[in-house]
Parts: C-alpha cells; sequence; structure tokens
C-alpha cells in the first residue's frame, strides 16, 4: 500500500535555529498538508498545499513557517527561528484527486524537539 | 467553525467484548468523516473513512457510521482484541478540504 513518508523521525534542535521537515507524499495524490500535535493535544492543521501553491492556511502558520514543494516528489515544511513552544509532532499527509471525495494518508510523523 | 468531540475519553474493556466510540461535530455541512488509530507515540493510521455520499464503512471488525443530519459518527468494533488498544480519533473535513480532530477515545482492552 502507498505510503506517505517523512524524515526525520526526530529533530532536536536548539532556540532560535531553523528546521526543514521533509516529506514524499503519495505520488499521485494532489493535496499535501502540514499537521502538528502538541504533546497532550489534538491535532491541528497548519497548513494545505495544491498545485504549486497554498490553498489554506491556519493561524497557527505564520511568517515563521513556509512550505515548498522543491521537486515533483519532495513536501518540506520549514520553521524559521524555532521557539520552545514549536515542540510537537509533525504529520505530513496526502489526499488524492479533485473533488475532495478521498481519504487522507499519514506519514508516521517527525518529533521535534525544541532546546 | 467547525468543533469534534469525542466520548468518552478513556475506556477500558476486557477482551472480546463489542464496543462503541462516539464522535459528533458541530457543522452538518461534513465532506468526509475519517477514522484513525494512534498508537502512543506514532503517527495517524486510516481505519475507515466515510465520504459524504455514504453513511458507513465496515472494515473487517470495524464498522462507521455518519449521522450528518445529528451531527454524529460512531466507531463499532466487534470482539476487541488487546492489539486494539490504542487511541481512536475521528476527523471530519468540509468543503475546505482540512480536517478538523476530536481530541480521541484512548482505549484499553484487558487480557
Amino acid at each position: 500500500e502507498p505510503e506517505v513518508t517523512q524524515t526525520p523521525s526526530h529533530q532536536v534542535t536548539q532556540m532560535g535555529q531553523e528546521v526543514i521537515l521533509r516529506c514524499v507524499p503519495i505520488s499521485n495524490h494532489l493535496y499535501f498538508y502540514w499537521y502538528r500535535q502538541i504533546l497532550g493535544q489534538k491535532v491541528e492543521f497548519l497548513v494545505s498545499f495544491y498545485n504549486n501553491e497554498i490553498s489554506e492556511k491556519s493561524e497557527i502558520f505564520d511568517d515563521q513557517f513556509s512550505v515548498e514543494r522543491p521537486d515533483g516528489s519532495n513536501f518540506t515544511l520549514k520553521i524559521r527561528s524555532t521557539k520552545l513552544e514549536d515542540s510537537a509532532m509533525y504529520f505530513c499527509a496526502s489526499s488524492g484527486g479533485q473533488g475532495g471525495n478521498y481519504g487522507y494518508t499519514f506519514g508516521s510523523g517527525t518529533r521535534l524537539t525544541v532546546v | 467553525k467547525q468543533e469534534v468531540t469525542q466520548i468518552p475519553a478513556a475506556l477500558s474493556v476486557p477482551e472480546g467484548e463489542n464496543l462503541v466510540l462516539n464522535c459528533s461535530f458541530t457543522d452538518s455541512a461534513i465532506y468526509n468523516l475519517q477514522w484513525f488509530r494512534q498508537d502512543p507515540g506514532k503517527g495517524l493510521t486510516s481505519l475507515l473513512l466515510i465520504q459524504s455520499s455514504q453513511r458507513e464503512q465496515t472494515s473487517g471488525r470495524l464498522n462507521a457510521s455518519l449521522d450528518k443530519s445529528s451531527g454524529r459518527s460512531t466507531l463499532y468494533i466487534a470482539a476487541s482484541q488487546p492489539g486494539d488498544s490504542a487511541t481512536y480519533l475521528c476527523a471530519g473535513s468540509g468543503s475546505a478540504r482540512q480536517l478538523t480532530f476530536g481530541s480521541g477515545t484512548q482505549l484499553t482492552v484487558l487480557p
């Protein structure tokens, strides 16, 4: 079964540093997403990406964050100048087709720890 | 803004029991409803997807239903096993596609 692949599985970074989280979505999917889950809290939407541009973003996704699809397979989330409160599990997901009637497939996540 | 609530927050049952997990949502204009399983510290595994034109889906011992008019979905697990122990999340999407998640039900199945 097709998978969404995320790397690294765990990243530790110092406060103020930049991090890039990487994802390889399912190849024939058209929509790509980033979600995050702070320990003990709900999974929260960050951003969706379609046709090489951001289609929606939440209030969390401020100027500190950016996304990019640098080639035909990778999808990245960059966090500039990380803060302690950015510590969370970050999930990449993709969904297929137009019309919206397709379920999400999530990756196994990157646990980001900001120290 | 869509809000998703899951009841109960935690549930402990003996092996072999049938059980029902509940999910309610505030906006009936829901497009898809998806149930996920999350093991501690792990990712989200999709269990069942109910698309907008459907009312239920089944996979093995799992059955999920969706009633948009009442704003509810249920996940039924038959003949529970210790390996079913995990957190179960429901999430709904509207036409805007983003998923809104509930807080989950933490299930423990005792041998």
